[in-house]
């Protein structure tokens, strides 16, 4: 079975800091890994993805991600947070052994708040 | 990428009625999804819309309750059957490609009084 943990339900960080967003994962075989934002009111919104090849993969926005094998897990960064970065963000895992049709978990989410 | 459209965008309903989401993409998708969504938390998979066969459900979720249409690669529809106030929440379309990335649309959400 294939899972995915968000540790923290909310994290707050300064406009222009550096941001992390905690997401560690589990599977059987090798993961695809995801990361969306959702707006208020939005739909999800992809961010980046990571399937093979280079662990650090960057995606829309000036976000990117560090896919760690042995710690299993993929933490979303930017080396400086905006205000509009605020929102709530969604791993997700699938793994790639799984057969038949493609189910991806998502985890908990997690809030993001920059302050001004 | 994908862009996927949903109708309608919110709905207020009486206890009982049913309503049917529309959901269009505006390329073909092999896959399409749909879920729901508590404000603010995390999302659960109803069911995978199959083209040309019937839905695949998850557990908890039933036909009868959630029934899909998938006619064609484009366009799927989830009618909330018999609806009571537990049923208001969020409800999300995605369509994934071959890339494995699946792409959503921006919610229907449904208030049942």
């Amino acid at each position: 079975a294939q899972s995915v943990a968000q540790p923290e339900d909310q994290v707050n960080v300064a406009e222009g800091n550096p941001l992390t967003v905690k997401c560690t994962y589990s599977v059987s075989g090798n993961p695809y890994l995801f990361w969306y934002v959702q707006y208020p009111n939005r739909g999800l919104q992809f961010l980046l993805k990571y399937i093979t090849g280079d662990n650090l993969v960057k995606g829309s926005y000036g976000f990117e991600a560090e896919f760690n094998k042995s710690q299993t897990s993929f933490h979303l960064k930017k080396p400086s947070a905006l205000v509009s970065d605020s929102a709530l963000y969604f791993c997700a895992v699938r793994d790639m052994q799984a057969g038949g049709y493609q189910k991806v978990t998502f985890g908990t989410g997690t809030k993001l708040q920059v302050i001004p | 990428s994908a862009v996927i459209s949903q109708k309608p965008s919110r709905d207020i309903c009486q206890r009982g009625t049913s309503l049917t989401i529309q959901c269009q993409v505006d390329s073909q998708v092999t896959m399409m999804f749909w879920y729901r969504q508590q404000p603010g938390q995390s999302l659960t998979l109803i069911a995978t819309a199959n083209q040309g066969s019937e839905a695949t459900y998850e557990s908890g979720f039933v036909i009868d309750k959630f029934p899909i249409s998938r006619p064609n690669l484009t366009f799927s529809t989830l009618t909330v059957s018999n609806m009571s106030p537990e049923d208001s929440s969020i409800y999300l379309c995605s369509a994934g490609q071959g890339d494995e990335t699946q792409y959503f649309g921006p919610g229907t959400r449904l208030l049942v009084l």
